[in-house]
């Protein structure tokens, strides 16, 4: 079974708009970390926004969001005021068994999410 | 965030050939990764690289085929060794760098073999 799925292969939206990019995953760990990435056409992988499996609250930073809904195994992307530059692919990724402080081992990523932002 | 710089940037190779990608950090951090995203897919974990110690590879790679050397706390080598068209991927090594553990990308090592 896959242990992150992303179910949108593709999005349009236009701009100024808000978007939704979504992330299931699976783990049987009580603590583990979610967090999304942002590869636009150049290659670099930008890190975005993160949420540990314990953090009450949802993750914000500055335009993004994650909406965590840590029963439904759901941690979806909220890209607020879409701007033409947010093109890009998304990838949500997880690395379980973990928490602030004492990471160890590498991430399993989602098939990611082709947004394209339209004028 | 933590600095990373990879190089090369890009390469085409011949069939039968090895490259080495370095990858140099502006900190000295204790775990480093290397992934590979072939076209099209998303990112898969390659090795955990220890300094000090052996790799721990994940399922599917060999330290045959991917040898990793991990001299000091600020720098990593990855070989690609007697390549094949399949091996053609973007290579990012990835280290964690501070206090929630994020995992910050170099920009990445493009390899193409004919």
């Amino acid at each position: 079974a896959q242990k992150i799925t992303q179910t949108q292969p593709g999005m349009f939206v236009q701009e100024k708009e808000a978007v939704t990019l979504d992330c299931t995953y699976d783990t049987s760990d009580q603590s583990y970390g979610l967090f999304w990435y942002k590869q636009p056409s150049s290659g670099e992988m930008i890190f975005l926004i993160y949420q540990g499996s314990y953090d009450e609250q949802n993750a914000t930073e500055g335009r993004y969001s994650l909406n965590f809904q840590k029963a439904r195994k759901s941690a979806n992307l909220v890209i607020s005021a879409s701007q033409l530059g947010d093109s890009a692919m998304y990838f949500c990724a997880m690395r379980e068994g973990l928490y602030s402080g004492g990471g160890a081992d590498g991430l399993t990523f989602g098939k990611g999410t082709h947004l394209i932002i339209q004028p | 965030s933590a600095v990373i710089s990879q190089k090369p940037s890009r390469d085409i190779c011949q069939r039968g050939t090895s490259l080495t990608i370095q990858c140099q950090v502006d900190s000295q951090v204790t775990m480093m990764f290397w992934y590979r995203q072939q076209p099209g897919q998303s990112l898969t974990l390659i090795a955990t690289a220890n300094q000090g110690s052996e790799a721990t590879y994940e399922s599917g790679f060999v330290i045959d085929k991917f040898p990793i050397s991990r001299p000091n706390l600020t720098f990593s080598t990855l070989t690609v060794s007697n390549m094949s068209p399949e091996d053609s991927s973007i290579y990012l090594c990835s280290v964690v760098f501070g206090g929630a553990d994020t995992q910050y990308f170099g920009p990445g090592t493009r390899l193409t073999v004919l």
